[in-house]
């Protein structure tokens, strides 16, 4: 199984600061037919994650444009330009290239 | 709107049978994949496995297979995940998921296994 890894872990930020997170794969997310399926979710308490980002770079539908996701291959990178109150909580990336099985990061618990 | 509305928490004993269900409204059902994410206690998210419904052809995370059954109903657009004989390590929660990109989410099965 491809294996995802996610820094940091904690991440504690300042309202209104940047944030970063970063995710590493064990192996190249580039698909076969060119496209690279490396998904960001954000997971509030008590609530059901929900997809930010998905193909590295685009976000979903009602996602702030303070999210935004980059990267290529093996290394990828989430951030947020200024954290507000509703971004607490933990996320994840996801690896959809190499499935089954689809893999998850550890997750990444952002605190105010 | 999509939407993914999965059944109600269970309460059972180890060796109990169960099975879990969600009904999928707003897209057409036979053209997706769909399936399920397990979170266990305090812990992250785990992908268990997908179904396309219009074949039935399902891909499951290898470290769980034989462990649980993903099925789906394409009259009733209701995706399900069984479990024989469950163990207390099966308490988690469990999420109906859409798509291989895991798009759109269910609220959630709480399903809790104690002797």
């Amino acid at each position: 199984d491809v294996v995802m890894t996610q820094s940091p872990l904690s991440l504690p930020v300042s309202l209104g600061q940047p944030a970063s997170i970063s995710c590493t794969s064990s192996q190249s997310l580039v698909h076969n037919d060119g496209d690279t399926y490396l998904n960001w979710f954000h997971q509030r308490p008590g609530q059901s994650p929900r997809r930010l980002i998905y193909k590295v770079s685009n976000r979903d539908s009602g996602v702030p444009d303070r999210f935004s996701g980059s990267g290529s291959g093996t290394d990828f990178t989430l951030k947020i330009t200024r954290v507000e109150a509703e971004d607490v909580g933990v996320y994840y990336c996801m690896q959809g290239t190499h499935w089954p099985p689809g893999t998850f990061g550890q997750g990444t618990k952002l605190e105010i | 709107e999509v939407q993914l509305v999965q059944s109600g928490a269970e309460v059972k004993k180890p060796g109990d049978s169960l099975r879990i269900s969600c009904e999928a409204s707003g897209y057409s059902f036979t053209n997706q994949w769909i399936g399920w994410v397990r979170q266990m206690p305090g812990n992250g998210l785990e992908w268990m496995g997908l179904i396309f419904p219009r074949d039935s052809d399902v891909r499951y995370n290898p470290s769980l297979q034989g462990q649980v059954t993903i099925s789906a109903d394409k009259s009733i657009n209701t995706a399900y995940l069984q479990w024989r004989s469950l163990k207390a390590s099966d308490a988690a929660i469990y999420y109906c998921v859409r798509g291989h990109g895991l798009d759109v989410w269910g609220q959630g099965t709480v399903v809790s296994v104690s002797s």
